[in-house]
């Protein structure tokens, strides 16, 4: 059984520039949370989707932007890319029970973004 | 809005001594309790949890914590360290609606002394 699967690995871009990371999520699972981490220091929640919608946000500006597919899996965009952007960038997948309440959490193994 | 504060940013022990990390929660209710783990350029994998019930949680590797309600605590305990056990701890604390977001504290980093 697969885990939660990210891509790219690491990337690289220039200030300015936009970036699509993608995640996959675990089998079974339904909803799609984005973190960032800064180095040295612990995530940040980004947005949580389910059901093709953002359900929750966190204190991000809206350069962060992000999408569900049909079939769970999920797209984190960025647009206009500062220095500060630079981070891990973690996507997190969990199963939402009838009532839409959100179980555990399971991170992939993460997108590492450097802006130059 | 909840925090999480883990006061240790390094710990070292020696392989086979015991372990205890510290977190401190910020929360105007009982909370979801987590702690994850991250090994150098890895994400993070779930030690344990506490949602209700028992306050003491067994984890995977060896690993337990206890729910302290008085203090707004929850520390992670391992009575024998491995050198295998050096990497990042971090606590998180999951809001009780339905996107249960979480909110992790700073990390500590372990360090494993042969």
């Amino acid at each position: 059984d697969a885990g939660v699967t990210q891509s790219p690995t690491h990337l690289i871009k220039t200030r300015g520039q936009q970036v699509t990371l993608r995640c996959s999520p675990k089998s079974g699972h339904d909803t799609v949370s984005w973190y960032q981490q800064a180095l040295g220091q612990g995530p940040q929640f980004i947005f949580q989707y389910y059901e093709e919608e953002e359900r929750q946000r966190g204190n991000f500006p809206d350069r962060f932007s992000g999408h569900q597919f049909p079939n769970y899996s999920s797209e984190l965009n960025v647009n206009a890319l500062l220095l500060g952007d630079s981070a891990l960038y973690l996507c997190a997948s969990s199963y939402s029970t009838g009532f839409g309440r959100t179980d555990t959490q399971y991170f992939g193994p993460g997108t590492r973004l450097t802006v130059l | 809005a909840q925090s999480v504060t883990q006061p240790d940013i390094h710990i070292t022990v020696s392989e086979g001594a015991s372990l205890e990390l510290r977190c401190n929660y910020s929360y105007g209710a009982t909370p979801y309790l987590f702690w994850y783990v991250q090994s150098p350029g890895q994400g993070l994998q779930l030690l344990l949890k506490y949602f209700s019930g028992d306050t003491l949680v067994q984890g995977i590797k060896g690993f337990e914590a206890e729910f302290k309600r008085s203090q707004s605590s929850f520390n992670l305990r391992k009575p024998s360290v491995h050198w295998s056990d050096a990497a990042e701890y971090f606590c998180a604390v999951g809001e009780r609606n339905a996107g249960n977001m979480l909110t992790f504290g700073g990390g500590t980093r372990l360090m494993v002394k042969p």
